[in-house]
């Protein structure tokens, strides 16, 4: 099956700074790649997700890219804020047929320093 | 819209006891499911579903059953609870065909989660 691992386990940076988060995935056959992001107490929420026919996508402060050769995928976020600080975790979604579960990272935990 | 809801939010067992947690989703999502969260190991599935009435299993399920009585609701039991399962519960949903508050999407919409503790 699919196995997604995530660097690194934690991440801290300076205001203003920025944070990457790296994911690898083995399946050559996944096709969709979320970012989740929880906040102490709270389940996961969506983020930010790309799909395998885009290289690149980006929302704001937040953008993700995709190797697909590599079988890799990237979180980036600039200009990071205090209110970034939380858990983030990387998932891909395997082909297998009426199957729509996502195989998670370990997860990162970011901690944003004022 | 509510979204996704657990019940309940902290549970302490005893070894060997049973509980059942409920999930519930007024999305009108086709698919429902079960992940466990324990330090240092992100989220892994335990059970999931693909519709009413179906079942199927996840990366984790001993210990486990669940069922899909009902299309927004998706109930995890416990038979004989151990150490071992202790651990944090989220339920999650996603795929709603068309005709509900979601559009077609891949993206799993999760519940604030259950806070299990076996002694």
């Amino acid at each position: 099956g699919e196995n997604v691992e995530q660097h690194p386990s934690t991440l801290s940076v300076q205001e203003g700074d920025s944070a990457v988060i790296k994911c690898t995935y083995s399946d050559s056959a996944s096709n969709y790649f979320p970012w989740y992001k929880q906040e102490l107490g709270k389940g996961p929420q969506l983020i930010i997700d790309i799909r395998s026919n885009v290289g690149e996508k980006k929302d704001q402060r937040i953008a993700v890219t995709l190797n697909k050769t590599a079988k890799h995928f990237s979180l980036h976020i600039t200009e990071t804020q205090p209110e970034d600080s939380a858990v983030y975790f990387c998932a891909a979604k395997p082909l297998a047929t009426g199957r729509r579960a996502l195989t998670f990272g370990s997860g990162t935990r970011l901690q944003v320093q004022p | 819209n509510a979204g996704v809801t657990q019940t309940p939010k902290f549970r302490v067992l005893k070894t060997g006891q049973s509980m059942t947690l409920l999930c519930a989703q007024d999305m009108n999502h086709e698919y429902m499911y079960w992940y466990r969260q324990d330090p240092g190991m992100g989220l892994r599935l335990i059970h999931y579903s693909v519709g009413e009435g179906t079942t199927a299993k996840g990366e984790v399920p001993d210990g486990y059953n669940v069922s899909r009585l009902k299309k927004q609701n998706f109930l995890l039991g416990l038979e004989s609870a151990a150490p071992s399962q202790t651990s944090v519960y989220f339920c999650a949903s996603s795929y709603d065909r068309g005709g509900g508050p979601a559009p077609f999407t891949d993206t799993q919409y999760f519940g604030p989660g259950t806070r299990l503790t076996v002694l």
